[in-house]
């Protein structure tokens, strides 16, 4: 278990349509990243936040967005979903910056 | 560079033989490299790392080595073992522009009893 939770799990939704996925980061880490990861082009960077600001961005598409609460905890939202948005979407958490990351299980995401 | 992995390439061992996966890094300037195992259904796990000032780091039956000259690097996995059945990504850390790390396609580790 890394310490990093996300739910849900699953997520089963229609094209057009707004999800938003949720993670907690390990006890003490202040840097929560969104990665991507399909068959066709395997892990990507999506954004990362530290201490509740928004510190790099990777290859986020306009329609997704992010955020980092006062208690750490990140949201990552997805809007006007298309059929190609289907993927594992990942959470991670660290210490520092872009070392050492901690990997959530997980939500995999369908859009029909 | 970043990761295409289409067809994932594929190694296969048997048990008990160490295992050495290879991965081609994409930019010199990177200053820090990660090796991560994800298993079917699971996040990527945390193997080990290594910074660019070093060569070579050892861990609990894994090595790593960096060979910035030819930007390569390996994991080694001494007496490999069914659990060790897994993809294994490396990952660098670009520092130009937007610090991020980078993964690599992958590579599924497949071992026979």
């Amino acid at each position: 278990d890394s310490g990093v939770t996300q739910t849900p799990k699953h997520l089963i939704t229609a094209t057009g349509q707004r999800v938003t996925l949720r993670c907690s980061p390990r006890s003490g880490d202040l840097s929560v990243y969104w990665y991507q990861q399909s068959l066709d082009q395997g892990l990507q960077f999506l954004i990362q936040y530290y201490n509740g600001e928004e510190r790099a961005k990777g290859n986020i598409l306009e329609r997704f967005s992010a955020q980092q609460f006062p208690d750490l905890h990140s949201e990552l939202n997805l809007s006007s979903l298309e059929l190609g948005d289907s993927a594992l979407y990942f959470c991670a958490s660290s210490t520092g910056h872009h070392e050492k990351l901690f990997f959530g299980s997980g939500t995999q995401l369908s859009v029909l | 560079g970043e990761s295409v992995g289409l067809h994932l390439p594929t190694l296969s061992v048997q048990e008990g033989d160490n295992s050495i996966i290879n991965c081609a890094y994409s930019n010199s300037a990177s200053d820090y490299f990660i090796w991560y195992k994800q298993e079917s259904g699971k996040g990527p796990q945390f193997i080990i790392d290594i910074r660019s000032n070093m060569d070579k780091r050892q861990g609990q039956r894994v090595t790593v080595l960096l060979n910035k000259t030819v930007k390569h690097l390996s994991l080694q996995i001494a007496a490999t073992q069914p659990g060790d059945s897994a993809v294994y990504f490396c990952a660098e850390r670009w520092i130009q522009g937007a610090q991020k790390l980078v993964f690599g396609q992958g590579t599924r580790l497949t071992i026979n009893p």
